[in-house]
């Protein structure tokens, strides 16, 4: 089983719609959890953090579930410039990061 | 003012030479990253320096070998280059979780 499994997509969804992406990871004392999003030839940069209360940062809204290893994010009212690449990624011990595989998001309008 | 800096951005070299990417960072963290991604987009941990020293060292061939000369430095050589080494390499810095990556440097070996 691979340490962090994600469904690689593509999600190909009008604007406006609300599209939610699924991330699993393998390690049960994984420490933390973050959504990162990489544009097409870019480096990958931080979009959140996740917490297990969940939290929201204006359209975007993320989910932990340590009991089902299991993170979301949900993206509200999608605009152009959400198409991208997003990488569940955890943080499995230490300074010890893992990338999930990435889901493509591609907006249309 | 780039926070994580990577020289060159583009390397095309033949099989079997001897490389180096350079990484930069000035943001004063502690922990510095190489990651690889490869041609299906999958970014894998290669090295973790923390403070100079090496800390993570996944299954990598020892034809790479990563230096760190201070903590704002983190250089990876790459001895005999293969084909299946091409891909894009990423050099990230982190304190207290975010990492901050690098523009990569999109390695091609003929």
């Amino acid at each position: 089983r691979k340490e962090v499994e994600q469904d690689p997509g593509p999600f190909n969804v009008p604007e406006g719609a609300t599209v939610a992406f699924n991330c699993t990871y393998s390690n049960s004392a994984s420490q933390s959890f973050f959504w990162y999003r990489q544009d097409c030839r870019k480096e990958p940069k931080l979009l959140m953090s996740v917490y297990s209360s969940g939290n929201e940062d204006g359209r975007f809204t993320a989910q932990l579930n340590r009991a089902s290893q299991y993170i979301s994010l949900l993206i509200r009212d999608s605009k152009l410039s959400d198409s991208a690449t997003y990488l569940c990624v955890v943080n499995i011990a230490g300074n010890d990061m893992r990338f999930g595989a990435g889901t493509r998001l591609t907006v249309k309008p | 003012d780039t926070a994580v800096s990577q020289t060159p951005k583009y390397l095309v070299t033949q099989m079997g030479n001897d490389k180096s990417i350079k990484c930069e960072q000035n943001l004063g963290h502690d922990t510095m990253y190489w990651y690889k991604q490869d041609s299906k987009k999958f970014l894998k941990i290669m090295f973790s320096y923390n403070n100079k020293e090496l800390i993570i060292n996944e299954t990598v061939p020892n034809r790479f070998s990563p230096k760190s000369p201070d903590k704002a430095h983190l250089n990876l050589h790459i001895n005999s280059l293969e084909l299946g080494d091409s891909a894009v390499y990423f050099c990230a810095s982190s304190q207290a979780g975010e990492q901050f990556f690098g523009p990569g440097t999109r390695l091609t070996v003929l």
